[in-house]
């Protein structure tokens, strides 16, 4: 069974880089059957998808977010990670990692609360 | 871009049965697999219908999924009520020009 981890700073400063990694244990990331995305939720309100990677590296976007994200992999490590730059209060959320396979997320991260403040 | 829209919140008694909808804005509701997530409180989402109206293992058969083409919206429906599925529920779904779309989230109250 998969299992993801969340790590990076919990407090950004506005205008800066939100930098978040997510591990993966008990599996490959370089697994054919997977994709691996970011989704976040702001404090009180609903669940957002800011995009998804396969392991070779083909990056799929929130077109809303497009301008800002960027999301890479490294197999060496069982990682892949998000950069979101240019945050803003509105920026703060919990962020998930989570694995994608046939529509589904199937498997996440236990989350991780990230404070745009200065 | 498509929109998935869920009521904002419903309520039931325990042992009823209630329905949960989500209506797609665009395109055909048939042509992209849709799924539920449940969210309690603290915690990350978790899978209770995939591809429309498959159930997990270990999501108990009181739940179940469905879509109306003539609506163009798929249903999540949870039978004999319990205090424990008390949560909020989202549907989501996926196309290649659009990516992943979340409905906004629907909160389940059992009172």
């Amino acid at each position: 069974q998969l299992q993801l981890q969340e790590s990076g700073p919990g407090l950004v400063k506005p205008s800066e880089t939100l930098s978040l990694t997510c591990t993966v244990s008990g599996g490959s990331i370089s697994s054919s059957s997977y994709y691996w995305g970011w989704i976040r939720q702001p404090p009180g309100k609903g669940l957002e998808w800011i995009g998804s990677i396969y392991y070779s590296g083909s990056t799929y976007y929130n077109p809303s977010l497009k301008s800002r994200v960027t999301i890479s992999v490294d197999t060496s490590k069982n990682q892949f990670s998000l950069k979101l730059s240019s945050v803003t209060a509105a920026d703060t959320a919990v962020y998930y990692c989570a694995s994608f396979r046939d529509s589904t997320f199937d498997y996440w991260g236990q989350g991780t609360l990230v404070t745009v403040s200065s | 871009n498509f929109m998935l829209t869920q009521p904002h919140s419903v309520s039931e008694s325990p042992g009823k049965t209630v329905t949960i909808s989500c209506t797609r804005s665009s395109g055909s509701i048939a042509s992209n697999y849709v799924q539920w997530y449940q969210q309690r409180p603290g915690s990350a989402p978790t899978t209770v219908i995939y591809e429309d109206n498959q159930r997990p293992s270990g999501v108990p058969d009181r739940f179940s999924g469905s879509i109306d083409s003539s609506s163009n919206s798929a249903s999540l429906t949870i039978s004999g009520l319990k205090t424990e599925d008390e949560a909020d529920y989202y549907c989501q779904s996926y196309d290649s020009s659009n990516g992943v779309v979340f409905g906004g989230g629907t909160k389940l109250t059992v009172l």
